[in-house]
């Protein structure tokens, strides 16, 4: 079954400083990974997938993630945290078993300081 | 190409009474998927429909319940409203399933 956890509920950071937000998920069968963030009052958006291939995905917003499957682990990065990046991130994984389900973690609250 | 849409985005209902969201995918997109979003348990999973099926199904009650037409639209209704059926609504529209999800606003639902 899957499932996907992630570590911190909300992390804090100041302007300028690493962004990393953690992501670890179990699946029966080769996953899909997706980060997306959701800004208040909006829908999700799309910021990186794995799906084959490459284990270091690039994102949009500089965001970027890498897929450790000795792990079972997603996480997601970002070099240097700018104000307009705090935002709701959630990391969610894909199996294809007959149908289609996707399920999400409980979602990280990046909070970003001046 | 348009993005996905829902309506109504606000909704406003008493326990008991029944309720009909709609989803309309982005063009081209045949697969559509219902979440349900409240600060308590996150993001669940409702059900997914590709190409007026229905493929996959949550751990929610019956009183859920969706559809999806020819042109790919899609309707999710809930019945008996409970006032935990507040949430915030979520379709997403996919080209196949498996790949990304284009995330519609979303429609607000209260339950008073």
């Amino acid at each position: 079954a899957q499932s996907v956890t992630q570590l911190g509920s909300h992390v804090s950071v100041s302007e300028g400083a690493l962004v990393l937000l953690r992501c670890n998920y179990s699946s029966s069968v080769p996953p899909y990974l997706f980060w997306y963030v959701q800004y208040p009052n909006q829908g999700l958006q799309l910021l990186l997938k794995y799906t084959t291939g490459a284990t270091l995905v690039k994102g949009i917003n500089g965001f970027e993630a890498e897929f450790k499957k000795s792990e079972t682990s997603f996480h997601l990065t970002k070099p240097s945290a700018h104000m307009s990046d705090a935002a709701e991130y959630f990391c969610a994984v894909s199996e294809e078993t007959g149908g289609f389900k996707t399920i999400f973690g409980a979602g990280t609250r990046l909070f970003v300081k001046a | 190409k348009a993005g996905v849409t829902q309506t109504p985005r606000y909704l406003i209902k008493t326990r008991g009474q029944q309720v009909t969201l709609s989803c309309s995918p982005i063009s081209g997109h045949r697969s559509v998927s219902w979440y349900q979003q409240t600060p308590g348990q996150g993001l669940q999973f409702l059900f997914e429909y590709f190409s007026e099926t229905q493929r996959n199904k949550g751990n929610f009650p019956g009183r859920f319940s969706g559809r999806q037409f020819s042109n790919s639209r899609s309707e999710m209704n809930v019945s008996t409203l409970e006032l935990g059926d507040s949430a915030l609504y979520l379709c997403a529209s996919s080209f196949q399933g498996y790949n990304e999800q284009f995330f519609g606003p979303g429609t607000r639902l209260t339950v008073l």
